[in-house]
C-alpha cells in the first residue's frame, strides 16, 4: 500500500541555519502531498501542500516541491528561527474515494538561539 | 480552512470508565475523521465519520470500544469506552475541505489512571 517515509529526528539547528527535512513516498496513483506542523502542546496545523507533480507549496518561509521522478516532497527553509521548533509531519492523500491521509512518523526540530 | 473546537481539552479518568469527546466545526462538512496520537508518535486513524451513515473503522479499532456519533454536518462525538491506561493519548478530530485537505481540532489530551 501507499506509504510515507520521513528522515528521523531529532534535528537540532542553530538559528538562521538552513533546514531540510526529507520525505519520500510510495503511491500507486497520483496523491496530494502535505506538510503539517505541531508546535509544543498544540494541535496539528497545515503548513503547506501540493496537489500535482512539480507544484511547489510554500508558507511562512517553508517550501516543498512535489517531485514525481524521485517520489519526494522535501521540506526546506532558508533560515530557521527558534519559533520553528516543532514536530513536522509529511502526509499523502490517496485521493479518489479513499480520503485517508497516510502519515510519516514525524521529525522533531529544535532550533537553538 | 475551518475552525474546529474539541471538548474537553484534557481529562484525567479512572480505568473502566468512559469519556465522550465532542468535535464542533464552524461550517458544514461531509467527512470527519478521528485520530489517536500516542505520546511521541505519529497519528493513527481510528475511523471516518460521515453524516447519515455508520462510521468506518480502521483495522484494530472497533465500534464497541470507540463508538462514534455524527448527528449532523457540523458535529461528531467519539467515546472511549471501558478505558485502560493504554488509552492515554491525544485524540484529534479533523475535517476535509478543498482538495483533500484535512484541518484539525486542537485535540483532547486523555490520561487514564
Amino acid at each position: 500500500g501507499d506509504s510515507v517515509t520521513q528522515m528521523e529526528g531529532p534535528v537540532t539547528l542553530s538559528e538562521e541555519a538552513f533546514l531540510t527535512i526529507n520525505c519520500t513516498y510510495t503511491a500507486t496513483g497520483y496523491p496530494s502531498l502535505f506538510w503539517y506542523v505541531q508546535y509544543p502542546g498544540e494541535g496539528l496545523q497545515l503548513l503547506l501542500k501540493a496537489t500535482k507533480a512539480d507544484d511547489k507549496g510554500s508558507n511562512k518561509g517553508f517550501e516543498a516541491t512535489y517531485r514525481k521522478e524521485t517520489t519526494s516532497f522535501h521540506l526546506e527553509k532558508g533560515s530557521v528561527q527558534v519559533s520553528d521548533s516543532a514536530v513536522y509531519f509529511c502526509a499523502l492523500s490517496e485521493g479518489g474515494n479513499n480520503r485517508k491521509l497516510i502519515w510519516g512518523l514525524g521529525t522533531s526540530l529544535a532550533v537553538n538561539p | 480552512s475551518a475552525v474546529i473546537s474539541q471538548k474537553p481539552s484534557r481529562d484525567i479518568c479512572q480505568r473502566g470508565t468512559s469519556l465522550t469527546i465532542q468535535c464542533q466545526v464552524d461550517s458544514q462538512v461531509t467527512m470527519m475523521f478521528w485520530y489517536r496520537q500516542q505520546p511521541g508518535q505519529s497519528l493513527t486513524l481510528i475511523a471516518t465519520a460521515n453524516q447519515g451513515s455508520e462510521a468506518t473503522y480502521e483495522s484494530g479499532f472497533v465500534i464497541d470500544k470507540f463508538p462514534i456519533s455524527r448527528p449532523n454536518l457540523t458535529f461528531s462525538t467519539l467515546t472511549v469506552s471501558n478505558m485502560s491506561p493504554e488509552d492515554s493519548s491525544i485524540y484529534l478530530c479533523s475535517v476535509e475541505r478543498l482538495e483533500e485537505t484535512q484541518y484539525f481540532g486542537p485535540g483532547t489530551r486523555l490520561l487514564v489512571l
